[in-house]
């Protein structure tokens, strides 16, 4: 069954507290990317991996982290600071560069309390 | 630079009614353009795309979308709505000239379809 799966689904953090959120891939795209989502604003891109061993930052990246060690593996770390990470968290994978779609993950929705 | 908008927050159809969902880009070169639809508490799906070639995109589930380019536009099609078709639809583009695979979105559209 191939796709790309999120960890956990839901996800509570205390603030102050660093968090990682799961994204594995067995598609074998070469690329992943980390969106974030929030009511009425669409997607926005927090960071992308073009290749292992390397990422780039998107429009949102302060206070997330990211790393690429495995093709399969784009895991996002959300720092503490990262004012408000509340959001619903959205990982995908597509192939290559030129005009191929993403594939979505099911999400990981944080929340801080 | 790139970006999309959706001028609808909402739309409502009737159940069997032909739907329409807007969508309107601005790009440097020729653009890629994506739909996606998104039910409640999950992940985008892909429904279908323009990269070149004819104007009238065939996707997912019934829908299609035509490509404007004069009027750089990308409206969501569908000729007979059912309820199940009730969801959020984004839409997303990049430019061919950019290295990167990275897709704009725009806000999405909420479409509900009234039984």
């Amino acid at each position: 069954d191939g796709g790309i799966t999120q960890s956990p689904k839901y996800l509570f953090r205390k603030e102050g507290q660093n968090v990682t959120l799961s994204c594995e891939q067995n598609l074998n795209h070469d690329a992943m990317y980390w969106y974030r989502q929030d009511p009425g604003q669409g997607l926005r891109l927090i960071y992308y991996s073009q290749i292992v061993n390397d990422f780039q930052k998107g429009d949102i990246a302060e206070g997330y982290s990211v790393s690429r060690e495995k093709k399969e593996s784009f895991p996002l770390t959300v720092t503490s600071a990262q004012k408000n990470p509340t959001a619903f968290y959205l990982c995908a994978s597509s192939m290559g560069r030129t005009g191929n779609e993403q594939f979505f993950g099911p999400g990981t929705r944080l929340t801080v309390l | 630079a790139q970006s999309v908008a959706q001028p609808e927050d909402q739309v409502n159809v009737a159940e069997g009614n032909p739907l329409t969902v807007k969508c309107t880009y601005s790009v440097s070169g020729n653009p890629y353009l994506f739909w996606y639809v998104q039910y409640p508490n999950r992940g985008l799906q892909f429904l279908l795309k323009y990269i070149t070639g004819d104007n009238l995109v065939k996707g997912s589930y019934g829908f299609e979308a035509e490509f404007n380019k004069s009027q750089t536009s990308f409206h969501l099609k569908k000729p007979s709505a059912l309820v199940s078709d009730s969801a959020l639809y984004f839409c997303a583009v990049r430019a061919d000239q950019t290295g990167a695979n990275n897709l704009f979105f725009g806000t999405g559209t909420r479409l509900t379809v009234i039984p």
